[in-house]
């Protein structure tokens, strides 16, 4: 069974520019959350989606938004990138269990 | 309201035991622990749910302390693959979709 795919692996962008970023959950979950993780922190919770309604957000910015569509893929979309917004975004698929794709390594320059 | 991990870090030699305990300040809805090694995502260990049982495998298992809002990991005859960093991550009562997690704890099994 595939799990959770994340695109892209890595990233690059300077600073103000927007990034989107993709996760396919593993087949059957409806649910997709996502999360920042930076270098020697655990994960941060940004948003839940459950059936393609946002059912969560962390504390960010407005900069951050996502959606999730019809075949329960997701995106997260970051405007105005800071050169804190550098990390390892995570997707996780859930169904009780949460699992994590491998990430997407983002660097702001 | 980050779930404290205790203890930041632990060095093991090959076969010794250890313990990874996480405590929230809120009543919890579940516990999920993670491993995650060094430019790797963190794999999912075990869930534990409120009023559910103690959970695991052969030599790693966990437990939930309704009472004192805590749960325990427990790694018993450490293996060189159990090396990496241990997260829980909590749902509180009034948020149960939303993981929080703890600052991790850094687990290193020496030969």
């Amino acid at each position: 069974d595939a799990g959770v795919t994340q695109s892209p692996t890595h990233l690059i962008k300077t600073r103000g520019q927007h990034v989107t970023l993709r996760c396919s959950p593993i087949s059957g979950h409806k649910s997709v959350s996502w999360y920042q993780q930076v270098l020697g922190q655990g994960p941060q919770f940004i948003f839940q989606y459950y059936e393609k309604e946002e059912r969560g957000r962390g504390n960010f910015p407005d900069r951050f938004s996502a959606r999730q569509f019809p075949n329960y893929s997701s995106e997260l979309n970051v405007n105005a990138l800071l050169l804190g917004d550098s990390a390892l975004y995570l997707c996780a698929s859930s169904f009780g269990e949460q699992f994590f794709g491998p990430g997407t390594r983002l660097t702001v320059l | 309201q980050q779930p404290v991990q205790s203890p930041q870090a632990v060095i093991l030699r090959e076969g010794e035991d250890a313990v990874i305990n996480c405590s929230s300040s809120k009543a919890l809805y579940s516990v999920h622990w993670y491993r995650q090694k060094h430019g790797e995502a963190p794999v999912f260990l075990m869930i534990l749910l409120k009023g559910g049982e103690q959970k695991g495998h052969e030599k790693i298992s966990a437990s939930f302390n309704e009472k004192k809002q805590q749960s325990s990991l427990y790694l018993t005859a450490s293996q060189l693959s159990y090396s990496g960093t241990y997260f829980c991550g909590t749902a509180w009562m009034d948020s149960s979709y939303k993981l929080i997690f703890g600052s991790g704890t850094r687990l290193l099994v020496r030969p």
